[in-house]
């Protein structure tokens, strides 16, 4: 069954702009992750927070974590057309390491 | 490096017709998944190979769908006969000797995916 489920589905924001996506999941898990995928290429691992985390930083990324909600945050700050892409959360649980994937956010940033 | 290479990046057949995908992982990668994504909904975890040997075949849809990894190397996924509802991108990836980081987190290394439509 579907783990992670993102929102918005889509996103539109000017360059310069952040980008805020969230994620939501059902069970426990031991970590979360954030992939994005440019058109026609594969999903490029982002960041990775674990169960006893609650925020992380790289580079323009932010992510945050709240076990109690079973929800994650990314935030990417100063969008640049680059980051033009779907952005998908992962999660893993218990002793089970198989990632599971929602529908993805589609985020456009316009110049 | 060489990442996870897919091939074909896209195949176009019939009903009932048969396709095979294959996936090369990362060199030394024992595990290597297949996921599946359709029509924009949720990607799909379809099953996965611990070297030759099948560790998780819970989400293959049914038994029109073959995978193998003779060898422990590269990995096929066999549509037989293809439906409509087959259609798709089917990604697969890898990553290394138990799958773990020193964090305990299973990071995966993508391929491009082969996009399946079945008309």
């Amino acid at each position: 069954s579907q783990q992670g489920e993102e929102d918005p589905q889509a996103l539109s924001i000017q360059e310069g702009e952040n980008a805020t996506m969230n994620c939501s999941y059902k069970t426990s898990i031991n970590n979360l992750q954030w992939y994005r995928q440019n058109s026609g290429r594969g999903l490029v691992h982002l960041i990775l927070i674990r169960s006893n985390e609650r925020e992380k930083h790289s580079g323009r990324l932010r992510v945050t974590l709240d076990t109690s909600k079973k929800s994650s945050s990314l935030l990417i700050t100063a969008s640049r057309a680059a980051d033009t892409a779907s952005y998908f959360c992962a999660t893993d649980w218990c002793n089970d390491y198989k990632l599971s994937f929602g529908a993805g956010t589609t985020v456009t940033v316009r110049a | 490096e060489a990442g996870v290479t897919q091939f074909p990046s896209h195949s176009v057949i019939e009903k009932g017709q048969t396709v095979t995908l294959r996936c090369d992982p990362i060199s030394g990668h024992d595990n290597l998944y297949w996921y599946r994504r359709v029509m924009g909904k949720e990607i799909k975890f379809l099953l996965h190979f611990v070297k030759e040997s099948k560790q998780d075949e819970s989400g293959m849809p049914n038994n029109r769908f073959l995978a193998e990894r003779t060898g422990g190397t590269y990995s096929t996924l066999k549509v037989q006969p293809a439906e409509l509802e087959d259609s798709g991108v089917y990604f697969c990836a890898s990553s290394q000797v138990g799958g773990l980081l020193a964090s305990g987190a299973n990071v995966l290394t993508f391929g491009a995916g082969s996009r399946l439509t079945v008309l």
